[in-house]
């Protein structure tokens, strides 16, 4: 099946700091490109929708100045948590569809993000 | 608003047969995800039904009724492996998925 590829898999930051985590799709080309977070114990929650070319889309509650969304090319999108603090410490994975729906998203590995 | 309810927990023996529930209330319906993920990885597909009835995949099986808004998703000849959660998802009527808070399964031998 189709691959997605996220990294890095493990992050510690400082806190104050700005992390970058990127998602690719290797061998597909992925139009849409979701980010999601999920807390210990906790369903996934989706935190922004982005299509190649185009600004990301923000569910309500999510602050798009902290978490930078790019989606350059159809095999690259990357989420910036900036000024991570704390409560910031999660898992974060981010998903892929090739467009056209097939039923099926492809999912990274996530990444988990420490802020110390 | 949009509601997904699944059961927080269930436990299984080995080798025995299990079914994992979901009901849900969405602003339309494009189709329902089943989601297994094992703990600290990403989840992996099971399954997708947008048409009332059972769809056989192995020894997993999902099943959906839209008019009750309930699907369950049944796993045969348990093994240890199948320990995991598994996340019930609706796609509505803006393709957008809603998530349940998964089933955490437990098998013991």
């Amino acid at each position: 099946g189709a691959v997605v590829s996220q990294h890095p898999s493990w992050v510690i930051c400082k806190s104050g700091t700005s992390v970058k985590i990127e998602c690719r799709s290797l061998d597909f080309q992925a139009t849409t490109m979701f980010w999601y977070r999920q807390f210990p114990k906790q369903s996934l929650m989706l935190m922004a929708t982005s299509n190649e070319g185009s600004k990301a889309t923000y569910e309500q509650g999510v602050e798009k100045d902290k978490f930078l969304i790019n989606h350059a090319s159809l095999t690259l999108s990357t989420l910036t948590v900036t000024s991570a603090h704390p409560e910031d410490s999660s898992f974060y994975i981010c998903s892929a569809t090739g467009g056209g729906f097939t039923g099926e998203l492809f999912f990274g590995e996530g990444s988990r993000l420490t802020v110390l | 608003g949009q509601n997904i309810d699944q059961p927080t927990e269930m436990t299984a023996t080995e080798g025995a047969i299990v079914q994992i529930n979901c009901t849900y209330q969405t602003s339309g319906f494009n189709g329902l995800f089943w989601y297994q993920q094992h703990a600290g990885e990403a989840p992996t597909f099971l399954s997708y039904n947008v048409l009332d009835g059972l769809e056989e995949k192995g020894r997993f099986s999902s099943f959906l009724s839209r008019s009750k808004g309930y699907s369950y998703l049944l796993l045969k000849e348990l093994q240890m492996k199948d320990s995991a959660s598994y996340l019930c998802a609706v796609m509505d009527s803006n393709y957008q998925l809603i998530w349940g808070a998964g089933t955490k399964l437990i098998i013991k031998p």
